[in-house]
């Protein structure tokens, strides 16, 4: 699993409240990435992250900021979130090995916005 | 628009059958994945191919690149419950980060006993 544990597992909360998901990995990989996943759309990157402090966009980056200040965490944060943003999370490392490239996905972050 | 275009979404089947998923693109694409995942976990790379003409095979399930790099199938053959899941492939455009993926809607496979 790469040693990769999300946090919170599941979370109910209320539209407008702020909302923080924690991503720790424990093998010090330089790339983390987050993704969203719900029906029909597969996953869509969300913010990536290529070292301490240096972050990115994605493709549904729009309402989401993140941050990196340790390697091993990878926090994201709804500022005041929506009933759109509902939806299960997940966050990924990717790491080279010597047959190329591997993508380990966390177990996964249920979130409910009512 | 959905970038990568997987078909068919939803297929059922019985034990032993083969079967076969598309995962269809109008870009090319550096490098595809395969990928299953179980309900409540992440997805699990099955397979990563590179090169046009690609073929790769994981005991049942063979995973086919297109030449022109656009699209990939997976093809299982004799079908076994422990097969259900959802699968999803994913693409890498360019040079991009191979963390930087798109992915294709899923399908979600039930292979009854």
């Amino acid at each position: 699993d790469a040693g990769i544990t999300q946090s919170p597992r599941h979370k109910v909360t209320e539209t407008g409240t702020p909302v923080t998901l924690r991503c720790h990995q424990t093998e010090n990989h330089r790339y983390m990435y987050w993704y969203r996943q719900d029906p029909g759309h597969g996953l869509r990157l969300i913010h990536y992250s290529y070292g301490v402090k240096d972050t990115d966009k994605g493709e549904v980056s729009d309402g989401y900021s993140v941050s990196r200040s340790k390697t091993e965490d990878f926090l994201l944060t709804l500022e005041s979130a929506t009933s759109s943003q509902t939806s299960v999370y997940f966050c990924a490392i990717s790491v080279r090995g010597c047959s190329g490239t591997a993508i380990y996905f966390g177990e996964g972050s249920c979130l409910t916005v009512v | 628009t959905q970038l990568l275009e997987q078909s068919p979404q939803f297929l059922s089947i019985q034990e032993g059958e083969n079967l076969t998923v598309y995962c269809n693109s109008s870009s090319v694409f550096s490098s595809l994945q395969w990928y299953r995942q179980e309900p409540g976990e992440g997805p699990v790379l099955l397979v990563t191919v590179v090169t046009g003409g690609e073929v790769k095979k994981l005991k049942r399930l063979t995973f086919q690149f297109g030449d022109a790099r656009k699209d990939s199938s997976l093809h299982i053959t004799a079908a076994q419950p422990g097969d259900t899941g959802l699968y999803l492939c994913a693409g890498v455009i360019g040079g991009t980060s191979y963390g930087k993926l798109t992915f294709g809607q899923g399908t979600i496979l039930t292979v009854h006993p």
